[in-house]
């Protein structure tokens, strides 16, 4: 099946820092990226996306980058709190079919 | 707005016995999706339904799960027997069929096999 790769799996930065997590993608029918986080104990929660028609994306500290030739998007976290500390999902979806990446364990030191 | 229902939020049972999870998708939602997550797999997909009609069902497991969805506003994900290898946290997520638009993802149900 199609893949969608994530990287880092783990990542530390220090408070006010920014933290960055990179999705590749192989399905070139994939015109939808969501970004979730998921604390402990809940689900993912929908904290930005982004349709294929568009190269940036941005919501206060948080901005998506969308590259569709190189098929990859990138999740860029700016002043980290520790509350942004949590797991992260990108996700690639096309008709009927989304896939998640593995994921990022971001912590965000105070 | 409730938000993606599920219960019970944990259960854990013994091997053999029969499991049903249950989800409620947010009013007016047309599509509904069964995830189990791992540590080791993550999320995977198992089942997702249209208007009630199951569309893909080829991320379940094994002939042991079977998903239902008798009406709108109502799904359950049954194992029967459970295994060990069944424990993970299982989520249920719904969409509008409208347009591209995202899931929306209940709070799970950890499940624990002994």
């Amino acid at each position: 099946g199609e893949n969608v790769e994530q990287h880092p799996s783990t990542l530390s930065v220090q408070e006010g820092d920014s933290a960055v997590i990179k999705c590749t993608y192989s399905d070139s029918a994939s015109n939808y990226f969501p970004w979730y986080k998921q604390e402990l104990g809940k689900g993912p929660q929908l904290i930005i996306d982004i349709r294929s028609n568009v190269g940036e994306k941005k919501d206060q500290r948080i901005a998506v980058t969308l590259n569709k030739t190189a098929k990859h998007f990138s999740l860029h976290i700016t002043e980290t709190q520790p509350e942004d500390s949590a797991v992260y999902f990108c996700a690639t979806q096309s008709i009927n079919d989304m896939r998640f990446g593995a994921g990022t364990r971001l912590t965000v030191k105070p | 707005d409730a938000g993606v229902i599920q219960s019970p939020r944990h259960e854990v049972t013994e091997m053999g016995q029969e499991v049903t999870l249950r989800c409620k998708p947010i009013s007016g939602h047309n599509s509904l999706f069964w995830y189990r997550q791992t540590m080791m797999r993550g999320l995977e997909l198992l089942i997702y339904f249209n208007n009630n009609v199951p569309i893909d069902d080829s991320g379940m497991p094994e002939d042991r799960f079977s998903a239902k969805m008798p009406n709108a506003s109502f799904s359950t994900l049954k194992i029967q027997p459970s295994e060990p290898r069944d424990s993970a946290v299982y989520f249920c997520a719904s969409r509008s069929l409208a347009s591209t638009d995202t899931q929306y993802f209940g709070p799970g149900t950890r499940l624990t096999v002994l």
